[in-house]
């Protein structure tokens, strides 16, 4: 089955640890995305990656980071600095990267910190 | 930066009703993306439509784009139970998709 995938579904981090979420796709797309969705709310771009090797921040980059060494993974590492990051978390990608293009989205990871 | 905004929030019917929702945006765009999400899950993409495309079907959906007043509507005729789920338009912003904040949709047996 092609399609993007998130482990793991749920996450618990004690304060002042680092957690990273993975993200793999099976869809050969160049381009990947990080959201952050809060209750209630859209979604907030964290960091995107228009092809390998090379990732942006997006608009709440602050206390993440990234890396995309490989075509068809893209983890999410949320530090200690983030200060508040209990928060659903959702990947994504796309064929290419342009703000037109259809997305594709994994199931989302669920990050609660105690 | 928001560029979509869903209106209304939320929104409660009955099965069988037709289901409204609108969004508007602020500047210009090459196409405007409708994606469900249910809870706890991850979006998927319903359907797109192009700036010179003033409507379009989809099986129950059907979206209308109307530039001059920069905004587009979903919507979802003979709705069912499984229809229960938040809906996000989503345009074009700064060479990103910037996703609204949502209609949550609840169609009651």
């Amino acid at each position: 089955d092609g399609g993007i995938t998130q482990s793991p579904k749920y996450l618990f981090r004690k304060e002042g640890q680092n957690v990273t979420l993975s993200c793999e796709q099976n869809l050969n797309h160049d381009a990947m995305y990080w959201y952050r969705q809060d209750p209630g709310q859209g979604l907030r771009l964290i960091y995107y990656s228009q092809i390998v090797n090379d990732f942006q921040k997006g608009d709440i980059a602050e206390g993440y980071s990234v890396s995309r060494e490989k075509k068809e993974s893209f983890p999410l590492t949320v530090t200690s600095a983030q200060k508040n990051p209990t928060a659903f978390y959702l990947c994504a990608s796309s064929i290419s990267y342009r703000g037109a293009d259809t997305q594709y989205f994994g199931p989302g990871t669920r990050l609660t910190v105690l | 930066s928001q560029q979509g905004e869903e209106d209304p929030q939320a929104l409660s019917i009955q099965e069988g009703e037709n289901a409204t929702m609108n969004c508007s945006y602020k500047t210009s765009i090459n196409n405007l993306q409708w994606y469900r999400q249910n809870s706890g899950r991850g979006l998927v993409h319903l359907i797109l439509i192009r700036s010179n495309e003033r409507e379009k079907h989809s099986g129950r959906l059907r979206v209308t784009l109307d530039t001059s007043k920069k905004s587009s509507s979903l919507l979802i005729t003979a709705s069912r139970a499984a229809d229960t789920a938040s809906y996000f338009c989503a345009t074009e912003g700064a060479q990103k998709l910037v996703f609204g904040q949502g209609t949550r949709l609840t169609i009651n047996p």
